[in-house]
């Protein structure tokens, strides 16, 4: 049962286009969320996150959306740069405590000059 | 600062053997994490450790042990390594307390199990 969910195993997009990567999650208890970038044979690295108090949060190029009553998070890079070809994993935790994050299986993003 | 480091890089084992994946960290985190990731798979959680001192099991944590050597390192041990244990492994560190949830990975480590 797999509660978080990213449905597109891929994406192309035009670069200086905008990118939008969607993921859903089925467990209400989720209120902590963040995104991640992995390229080949490298650790995923941290790119943003949000709290489930906030609706939108923003750093640079790339912004996250939440929706709760649709359980939908999106994040969008704009503009699309060629170094952002990658896998994009979504995760989330329930609040307080140490205990891990929960992966969807990601969305690899291709940029096409 | 190294961040979060591993050893070895890669490995390959045959059914039956036992290897310890090593893990540090030096940003001073409190919590450390170890997860798994098959081909076209998410990262799955093997096992954690909130503090120094405590370990906790994660979503997939037979066949595996961990040790909470100190503060900086987080080993993880596999008795008998099975084929299905062929995988990548990443460790992770994170702050921990209120708020600090964004944890830190390390490069990984590619087990092969014959």
């Amino acid at each position: 049962d797999q509660q978080v969910k990213q449905n597109s195993p891929s994406l192309s997009v035009q670069e200086g286009r905008i990118s939008i990567l969607n993921c859903d999650y089925t467990n209400s208890m989720f209120d902590y969320f963040l995104w991640y970038k992995k390229y080949p044979a490298e650790g995923p690295t941290f790119l943003i996150s949000i709290s489930s108090i906030k609706d939108k949060n923003e750093d640079g190029r790339f912004t996250v959306f939440l929706n709760k009553s649709a359980k939908h998070l999106s994040l969008h890079i704009v503009p699309s740069q060629p170094g952002d070809s990658a896998v994009y994993f979504c995760a989330s935790k329930t609040g307080g405590g140490a205990d891990g994050l929960t992966f969807g299986k990601g969305t690899h993003l291709i940029i096409q000059p | 600062n190294a961040g979060v480091t591993q050893t070895p890089k890669f490995q390959v084992l045959k059914t039956g053997q036992s290897m310890t994946l090593q893990c540090a960290q030096d940003m001073n985190h409190n919590s450390m994490y170890w997860y798994r990731q098959d081909p076209g798979m998410g990262l799955r959680l093997i096992y954690y450790s909130a503090s120094e001192g405590t370990t906790d099991k994660g979503e997939v944590p037979n066949g595996y042990n961990v040790s909470r050597l100190n503060k900086r390192e987080f080993s993880l041990r596999l008795e008998s390594a099975a084929p299905s244990q062929t995988s990548v492994y990443f460790c992770a560190s994170s702050l921990g307390g209120s708020g600090k949830y964004e944890q830190f990975f390390g490069p990984g480590t590619r087990l092969t199990v014959l």
